[in-house]
């Protein structure tokens, strides 16, 4: 059964960091594009990060560039998003997403349960 | 990279058809047919329902149906049923060579 798995999530103050990571299970993850994707409290789906099979290309919202760094460890089967500067509007749910077919990176298939992100002082 | 523009909601009475627009631009929507859609309901993660503007994965009820029409991508549910009754959210990929979602549509099944 394929299964992703968020974790990380927590309180962190205004302009402070956090990785979040994500486990995999059940397909093979060096094969496919992974994505970040959050929803803040009330709010809708907001496309983070993505990146693709090998960790060579990735891809961000403006929202987060130059702040968030995405990143894989295919011989963990593991993702990562690495958040820094972090904004109050950074606080959501944040879902880990596999890419719907191998090397695709239009969709987005099977998403794990989330982690929250919660910035306050 | 502007969130696609979906109605806030769609009703309807089961057994009847609605249909969800999906408004972007020739930098997304209009340019690919890279076009999806997920159903979320409350406290649950997105399932993925269409993509490639028309496709449904596998599993998923034939009562879902997309198209797409210039800049604005459709989702029709037919034979409306209780369980129907979620919030939808479109996704394109975008020129920035992002993805981009819409900005939800709650549907209600009367």
């Amino acid at each position: 059964e394929v299964q992703v798995a968020e974790s990380g999530g927590g309180l962190v103050q205004p302009g402070g960091s956090l990785r979040l990571s994500c486990e995999v299970s059940g397909f093979t993850f060096s094969s496919y594009t992974m994505h970040w994707v959050r929803q803040a409290p009330g709010k809708g789906l907001e496309y983070v990060s993505g990146i693709d099979s090998h960790g060579g290309n990735t891809y961000s919202a403006d929202s987060v560039k130059g702040r968030f760094t995405i990143s894989r460890d295919n011989s963990k089967n593991m993702l990562f998003l690495q958040m820094d500067g972090l904004r109050l509007e950074d606080m959501a749910v944040y879902y880990c997403a596999k890419g719907f077919y191998p090397f695709n990176y239009f969709y987005m298939d099977v998403w794990g349960k989330g982690t929250t992100v919660t910035v306050s002082s | 990279q502007s969130a696609l523009t979906q109605p806030a909601s769609v009703s309807g009475s089961p057994g009847q058809s609605i249909t969800v627009s999906c408004t972007g631009t020739s930098s997304d929507v209009g340019a690919y047919n890279y076009v999806s859609w997920y159903q979320q309901y409350p406290g649950e993660a997105p399932k993925f329902i269409i993509y490639d503007v028309t496709h449904r994965p596998s599993g998923i009820s034939d009562r879902f149906s997309g198209s797409k029409s210039g800049n604005t991508a459709s989702l029709t549910i037919s034979g409306l049923q209780a369980e129907d009754e979620a919030d939808y959210y479109c996704s394109s990929y975008s020129s920035s060579r992002t993805l981009v979602f819409g900005t939800g549509t709650k549907v209600t099944v009367l």
